[in-house]
């Protein structure tokens, strides 16, 4: 079956730096999406990688490798308001969309 | 508005009841998904639609009927549902439904069954 591994909860300082992995089992690829979701708030789009390598977004970069069937999402000078879920999914070679269950990041003072 | 818009935010219900939820986006975006959010569980996707014509239905129970009269409007009819229905429903629409299309998702409608 296909599946995606992320840990269910992370636990980091203000101001550090944060990584949360992903790691998955799908029949093809095409494509691993990161989203975040606040509480009781709607998933919005963080970073899309396709081909192996790091994706820089401001404090957020994400970094594939397909090979290793890995990803990671890491979060520079971490703030308050980064507290929330943190979404891996992958598009199979269907196109279908496998999602992980997510990783909750608890940003402590 | 713009984005993806979902009424009502909270819905209680009885297990005899039939209530609808709604969604609505502003996007132009041509494919519009039905998701089930529940704790610690991966999203499960329910339903999509594309271009108004349903393309994948997930194996849901008939107690739950999607509606997509255009493509910008979607519902979700509940009817005879269960306690174990109760969770997080969220709406989403994305361009259209293959490679590296974004999901834009609405906040959801949480729904419990008593």
């Amino acid at each position: 079956g296909q599946n995606i591994d992320q840990p269910t909860e992370m636990t980091a300082t203000e101001g550090a730096i944060v990584q949360i992995n992903c790691t998955y089992q799908t029949s093809g690829f095409n494509g691993l999406f990161w989203y975040q979701q606040h509480a009781g708030e709607a998933p919005t789009f963080l970073s899309y990688n396709v081909l192996d390598g790091l994706e820089e977004k401001g404090r957020f970069s994400s970094f594939l490798s397909r090979s290793k069937g890995y990803s990671y999402l890491l979060l520079k000078e971490l703030q308050m308001k980064d507290s929330a879920s943190y979404l891996c999914a992958v598009r199979d070679g269907n196109y279908q969309l496998i999602w992980g269950a997510g990783t909750k990041l608890i940003i402590k003072p | 508005e713009t984005g993806v818009t979902q009424t009502p935010r909270h819905l209680v219900m009885g297990m005899t009841n039939k209530k609808s939820l709604k969604c609505e986006q502003h996007l132009g975006h041509n494919a519009m998904y039905w998701y089930k959010q529940s704790a610690k569980k991966p999203l499960e996707l329910m339903f999509v639609y594309n271009f108004k014509e349903q393309t994948e239905n997930n194996s849901v129970p008939s107690r739950f009927s999607p509606e997509c009269p255009n493509s910008s409007h979607l519902f979700l009819h509940l009817h005879t549902l269960q306690p174990e229905d109760s969770a997080l429903y969220l709406c989403a629409s994305s361009q259209d439904t293959g490679g590296a299309n974004v999901l834009t998702f609405g906040a959801g409608s949480r729904l419990t069954v008593l």
